[in-house]
Formats: C-alpha cells, sequence, structure tokens
C-alpha cells in the first residue's frame, strides 16, 4: 500500500516568511510524529500526535513552530517568520499505534533552504 | 535522558568484506532498538529491530543482537555489496514511549 507522503519535497523561502508542510501518513495509522534532520543537531524529535491530539509539543525548537492534525490524518507543520537555522529535511513518520515497540514508518521528507 | 552513541565513520569496505556499526545506548527500563538505513536521495527505512533482551534482529543479511548486559545492538553483515553503501542510523525508543533517539548515523561506502 501506500506509505507516508510528504509535500513539498523541496522548498525555498526568505528569511521572516512563513512555510507549511504537510505529512499524509500510512491510512490507519493513529499516531504521526514530526522529525527535524539537520547537519549539524542529527534527528530531533518535534512532535507527535495521537489521533488529533498533540500530547506533548516539547520538542518543538521555538514559539514559530506549530503542528496540528485534522480528521485524524494529514498533519501540517507550520514554522512561522523564517530563520536560516530553520533550514534542514523535515520528516514525518506514522506508527499504527503509540508504543516504544511499535515500528515507525518514514516519508522522503521536505528539504527546506530559508536564505 | 535516553541517548544513542554510534560510530560515525565514515565506514569505507570493499565487496564481501565482513561489516561492524556499533551501538550503544543508555535508557531507563527496557527500550526497544532500531536500525534504520537512509539510501541515498530516500528516506529513512527500517532495516531491523528487537524489543527485549537477547532478542535478535534480522534483514536482507543483516543482523543486530539486543544486549542488555552491554547496552549494546551492534550491527553486523557477513557479506556487503555495493547497494548496501548508505547511512546507517541506530536508534531507541524508551519503553511506554513514542519518540525515536538516534544515534548520529554511520555512512557506509562498499567499493568493488
Amino acid at each position: 500500500g501506500a506509505g507516508v507522503s510528504q509535500s513539498p519535497s523541496n522548498k525555498v523561502t526568505e528569511k521572516g516568511k512563513d512555510v507549511e508542510l504537510r505529512c499524509d501518513p500510512i491510512s490507519g495509522h493513529t499516531a504521526l510524529y514530526w522529525y527535524r534532520q539537520s547537519l549539524g543537531q542529527g534527528l530531533e524529535f518535534l512532535i507527535y500526535f495521537q489521533g488529533n491530539s498533540a500530547p506533548d509539543k516539547s520538542g518543538l525548537p521555538s514559539d514559530r513552530f506549530s503542528a496540528e492534525r485534522t480528521g485524524g490524518s494529514v498533519s501540517t507543520l507550520t514554522i512561522q517568520r523564517t530563520q536560516q537555522e530553520d533550514s534542514a529535511v523535515y520528516l514525518c513518520a506514522s506508527s499504527l499505534e503509540t508504543g516504544g515497540k511499535e515500528t515507525q514508518y518514514f516519508g522522503p521528507g521536505t528539504r527546506l533552504l530559508v536564505l | 535522558g535516553n541517548s544513542v552513541t554510534q560510530m560515525e565513520g565514515p565506514v569505507t569496505l570493499s565487496e564481501e568484506a565482513f561489516l561492524t556499526i556499533n551501538c550503544t545506548y543508555t535508557a531507563t527500563g527496557y527500550p526497544s532498538l532500531f536500525w534504520y538505513v537512509q539510501y541515498p536521495g530516500e528516506g529513512l527505512q527500517l532495516l531491523l529491530k528487537a524489543t527485549k533482551a537477547d532478542d535478535k534482529g534480522s534483514n536482507k543479511g543483516f543482523e543486530a543482537t539486543y544486549r542488555k548486559e552491554t547496552t549494546s545492538f551492534h550491527l553486523e553483515k557477513g557479506s556487503v555489496q555495493v547497494s548496501d553503501s548508505a547511512v546507517y542510523f541506530c536508534a531507541l525508543s524508551g519503553a511506554g514511549s513514542y519518540q525515536l533517539t538516534f544515534g548520529k548515523g554511520t555512512k557506509l561506502s562498499v567499493i568493488p
């Protein structure tokens, strides 16, 4: 079946602009995760959703970052007033349920470049 | 907190050589352990996993054994191929947790 999809695959923006990144999880997966992959920091956890709820937002790097999930499916990660340090690959993953033993399936990522 | 340490490489091997990528972890309780692989230009894919001590995960000729006594989950393959060239990430998920904690990744290049 279809895997996790993300759009856009690449995004170039100017410093100070807002961007929206979209994630479509695997159908039927209740849990959805956002990570960031950058050269300096490696892979960092940002936020996860169980259904439409985000119980833990502590991984978000600043209040310029927000995320929502609607209908227990599609999620959007929004970065307001982008900064150059936001340049990274943003990865979305989904799993059937939450829990340490669950396998997370990753999308191809959105490569964000802030000029 | 949880952490994962893996050899950072890069690692360059000749085809058919033996591969070991070391991974050790720090976590409370009994985490689940994973190896993910990222081929050039592609996303992260699960390679194998183990969810309890002494379990061995295996896939595509790769193996890793969950060793609680040494807090390790080393990745091995007996004979690598050029197509194994990729970046390999060791990761853990704490018991009852939801987020993966990743190592920094090891880039493997296999030359003919």
